[in-house]
């Protein structure tokens, strides 16, 4: 792994169902997020995590929810999809080392 | 939380420069990024300025003005690949970011 990976890339999703978004780093970065990115909107984070063991609510948390068990991993699942997530997922890392989040590839969500 | 502006679109001719303007509120800034994002990507890190001033790296420029809540990013020499969503994104705290909505630049040949 280089970087931070997301999978998967691209999902199609039944109302009602339940999604689990992975997102992987390996970089050792303490600090990772979940943002959605809607058309005219930007980007929104949704939950955070500073550091292994602790979450915070973003600014549109809700129908989601996060872990985070180790560093490199930090899953985010919808419980169950409503078509208003149909987005792209964007998962980010930092640390204290470094100013700037860098972007996984992103995730393609529709929910029908 | 904060409330950040930028203009929705940009053209400009190849060669030229372009001007992208932010502003901001924020109860506790603590950095302005800026990202730039083509279409079907990432978004990946441009600049970061913390004080006042002018940062620059290679063709790009970003300035900030903390008392006046505002930042611009500077394109010189515009190429075809510039073409792109520009996001800025304020600092709050130690971690997290609230970013605009996004500047699309197209630049024109």
């Amino acid at each position: 792994i280089a970087g931070i990976t997301q999978a998967p890339t691209s999902q199609i999703l039944a109302a009602g169902r339940r999604m689990t978004l992975r997102c992987t780093q390996d970089m050792r970065h303490n600090a990772m997020y979940w943002y959605r990115q809607d058309l005219g909107l930007g980007l929104r984070l949704i939950h955070y995590s500073n550091t292994a063991g602790t979450t915070g609510k973003g600014e549109v948390p809700d129908g989601y929810s996060v872990s985070r068990a180790n560093t490199d991993d930090f899953p985010l699942t919808l419980a169950s999809a409503v078509p208003s997530q149909t987005s792209v997922y964007f998962c980010a890392s930092s640390d204290s080392a470094h100013n700037e989040q860098f972007f996984g590839p992103g995730t393609r969500l529709t929910v029908l | 939380g904060q409330n950040i502006d930028q203009p929705t679109e940009m053209t400009a001719t190849e060669g030229a420069i372009v001007q992208i303007n932010c502003t901001y509120q924020t109860s506790g800034f603590n950095g302005l990024f800026w990202y730039q994002q083509h279409a079907g990507e990432a978004p990946t890190f441009l600049s970061y300025n913390v004080l006042d001033g002018l940062e620059e790296k290679g063709r790009f420029s970003s300035f900030l003005s903390r008392s006046k809540g505002y930042s611009y990013l500077l394109l010189k020499e515009l190429q075809m690949k510039d073409s792109a969503s520009y996001l800025c994104a304020v600092r709050e705290g130690d971690y997290k970011l609230s970013f605009g909505a996004g500047t699309t630049v197209t630049v024109r040949a």
